[in-house]
């Protein structure tokens, strides 16, 4: 166990649905960064969050967004679902360590268009 | 901007041979890390090593070793004496330091497929 909890493992769901996944991450860790890995993009980085602030963008599509609450568990939501949105969802977090930076990933939420 | 260049999309070797994954990074920062995790047909990243931009000494951890060279950007590894459980897919990842307290996103290479045969 990584410390970095996501749930579900796994989601089959249909085109044009809406989908929420959760990420808590490792205690004291206050940074929750989300990568989709898709068979024909690799890990992208979609977005981080730091204590409840969004603080980095990458490619994240607009039906896609993500929040990060008081108790520093973040959500993925990803809207308007099409097939190539199937792919591999981690969650990782990261603390500071005497200027060290460590990232630890949770086991990835697998989602499955159809 | 960062990139991470994995030019192997697939080796493949037999038990007990050596084998060198290469890594070329790309960054304008003064500051930053290199890791290198893997991915098990399991589906999960293990975290292997965190090297900083301003350590170049090389380090060896049981049968892996990997050699940091900031003169041609590169942070290959190498396994030694390869196993049937070292397939997997490894992937060589770059982070810039970021403001106190908030790391900066990892940019991961596009990994490379190890396979070790019996």
């Amino acid at each position: 166990d990584s410390g970095v909890t996501q749930t579900p493992k796994h989601l089959i769901t249909a085109t044009g649905q809406r989908v929420t996944l959760r990420c808590s991450p490792r205690s004291g860790d206050l940074s929750v960064y989300w990568y989709q890995q898709s068979l024909d993009q690799g890990l992208q980085f979609l977005i981080q969050y730091y204590n409840g602030e969004e603080r980095a963008k990458g490619n994240i599509l607009e039906r896609f967004s993500a929040q990060q609450f008081p108790d520093l568990h973040s959500e993925l939501n990803l809207s308007s679902l099409e097939l190539g949105d199937s792919a591999l969802y981690f969650c990782a977090s990261s603390v500071e360590l005497r200027g060290q930076y460590g990232y630890t990933f949770g086991s990835g939420t697998r989602l499955t268009v159809v | 901007a960062q990139k991470v260049t994995q030019a192997q999309t697939e080796i493949s070797v037999v038990e007990k041979e050596d084998v060198t994954l290469d890594c070329v990074y790309e960054t304008r920062d003064t500051t930053y890390y290199l890791f290198w995790y893997k991915q098990p047909p399991s589906g999960e990243l293990v975290f292997l090593i965190r090297r900083n931009s301003f350590d170049e000494q090389n380090e060896i951890s049981g049968r892996y070793s990997w050699n940091f060279q900031k003169s041609t950007s590169s942070f290959n590894f190498t396994i030694t004496a390869s196993q049937v459980v070292d397939s997997a897919v490894y992937f060589c990842a770059l982070s810039e330091a970021g403001a106190s307290g908030s790391a900066r996103q990892l940019t991961f290479g596009s990994g490379t497929q190890l396979t070790v045969l019996p």
